[in-house]
């Protein structure tokens, strides 16, 4: 089945610089990866994502790549803001192929100091 | 869109009771999942419905969990005899189906066996 890594588990960043999240997935069926992120006592919220006939998404301040040979995929928040602390989540999936579910990481906790 | 709607947020039980708790997902969105969160991990898969067929399980679904859709609306998980490993975060979500469409999830239900 599908396994997802993600680094760093945690990211310390000075407000107004740029963070980056990397995952990478194992199975070459999947075709869907989105982000989320997660405030604390929330539910995880999508923020971007991208699928597999794309190689690069943009909205605002983040963007996500792709790359489908070396099976990874990456969030840049760029800009960052306070706000932007929280724990972020990449996933996988192959939909449409007998997997109708996402596969997560173990998430990156972002702190961004003011 | 109320988005989805978890009842109770928080559930404190012994060991060896039943517990069940209620998702509303987004009206129109026809497939529902349920996912468990632990401490400091992602997301895992448990079900999914599409309307009121329950179209795949997890292995992490033991005997003692059910889940149904009565009429392809809320669901309910039901967990029986409870174990303190079950203790963990119970995340609903939705999507329009059938396949390429996000999962919205909702604030989840934290369940805390004693």
């Amino acid at each position: 089945g599908e396994n997802v890594e993600q680094h760093p588990s945690t990211l310390s960043v000075q407000e107004g610089d740029s963070a980056v999240i990397k995952c990478t997935y194992s199975d070459s069926a999947s075709n869907y990866f989105p982000w989320y992120k997660q405030e604390l006592g929330k539910g995880p919220q999508l923020i971007i994502d991208i699928r597999s006939n794309v190689g690069e998404k943009k909205d605002q301040r983040i963007a996500v790549t792709l790359n489908k040979t070396a099976k990874h995929f990456s969030l840049h928040i760029t800009e960052t803001q306070p706000e932007d602390s929280a724990v972020y989540f990449c996933a996988a999936s192959n939909y449409g192929g007998s997997q109708g579910n996402l596969i997560f990481g173990k998430g990156t906790k972002l702190s961004v100091k003011p | 869109d109320t988005g989805v709607s978890q009842d109770p947020r928080h559930k404190i039980t012994k060991r060896g009771q039943n517990v069940t708790f209620r998702c509303d997902p987004i009206s129109e969105h026809n497939r529902l999942y349920w996912y468990r969160q632990t401490l400091g991990q992602g997301p895992e898969f448990l079900t999914y419905f599409q309307n009121e067929a329950q179209l795949e399980k997890s292995r992490l679904l033991s005997d003692r969990f059910s889940a149904e859709r009565p009429k392809g609306s809320f669901s309910t998980l039901e967990i029986q005899r409870t174990e303190q490993g079950d203790s963990a975060m119970y995340l609903c979500a939705s999507s329009l189906g059938p396949f390429n469409s996000p999962l919205h999830f909702g604030n989840g239900t934290r369940l805390t066996v004693t």
